[in-house]
């Protein structure tokens, strides 16, 4: 079965210093992944999305994420972080037929 | 544009009473989901439909909670009853019609049952 694993469920990181959130994925086919922020009282809204072609995509807010077939991995990151990025963040596989499968998320601490 | 717009945005009634939660999704998106969101379960996807017509309802937790979408810019998400355990955030969200496009969520209904 498809699943996602977020092994960190929270981190924090100092402002201005850089963050990797990681994303491990179990699908027997070319995943569709994407990534989801949530901040407190508010929906989910896509980060970023990866289907094919470059292995490195960039998203909205400065995040990039980069697709490792080899690892079932698609890692967040983001070269300098800001006090206004603390939320949560979930990775998610397209299952097919729209599903999506996501992960627990990990909840982003951002200290000053 | 205007998002997939949830009211309302927070609900507070007694065990045993009937709850309806609402959803406007995007124009033109073919795809509505209704998900549950709680710190032990996390995200759940509950019920989703494509063109009005349910596609997949084996996330719906018991009979008690039923799912409708008469048209393609309106849809319900009803408990009854209602228990404690019902409590939580529950999402809507729309997307095109392809695995490759994103689904949009709304701001959510927060559900508490005393």
């Amino acid at each position: 079965a498809q699943s996602v694993t977020q092994p960190d469920i929270h981190i924090t990181v100092s402002e201005g210093a850089s963050l990797e959130l990681r994303c491990n994925y179990s699908y027997g086919a070319t995943p569709y992944l994407f990534w989801y922020v949530q901040s407190p009282g508010q929906g989910l809204q896509l980060l970023l999305k990866y289907f094919s072609g470059d292995t490195l995509v960039q998203g909205i807010k400065g995040f990039e994420a980069e697709f490792k077939r080899s690892q079932s991995s698609f890692n967040l990151r983001k070269p300098s972080v800001h006090w206004s990025d603390a939320a949560e963040y979930f990775c998610a596989v397209s299952t097919g037929f729209q599903k999506l499968v996501f992960g627990t998320g990990t909840r982003l601490l951002v200290s000053p | 544009d205007a998002g997939v717009i949830q009211s309302p945005r927070h609900e507070v009634t007694e065990m045993g009473q009937e709850v309806t939660l609402r959803c406007k999704p995007i124009s033109g998106h073919d795809y509505l989901f209704w998900y549950r969101q709680t710190m032990m379960r996390g995200l759940e996807l509950l019920i989703y439909f494509n063109n009005n017509v349910p596609i997949d309802d084996s996330g719906m937790p018991e009979d008690r909670f039923s799912a409708k979408m008469p048209n393609a810019s309106f849809s319900t998400l009803k408990i009854q009853p209602s228990e404690p355990r019902d409590s939580a955030v529950y999402f809507c969200a729309s997307s095109l019609n392809s695995d490759n496009q994103p689904q949009h969520f709304g701001d959510g209904t927060r559900l508490s049952i005393l």
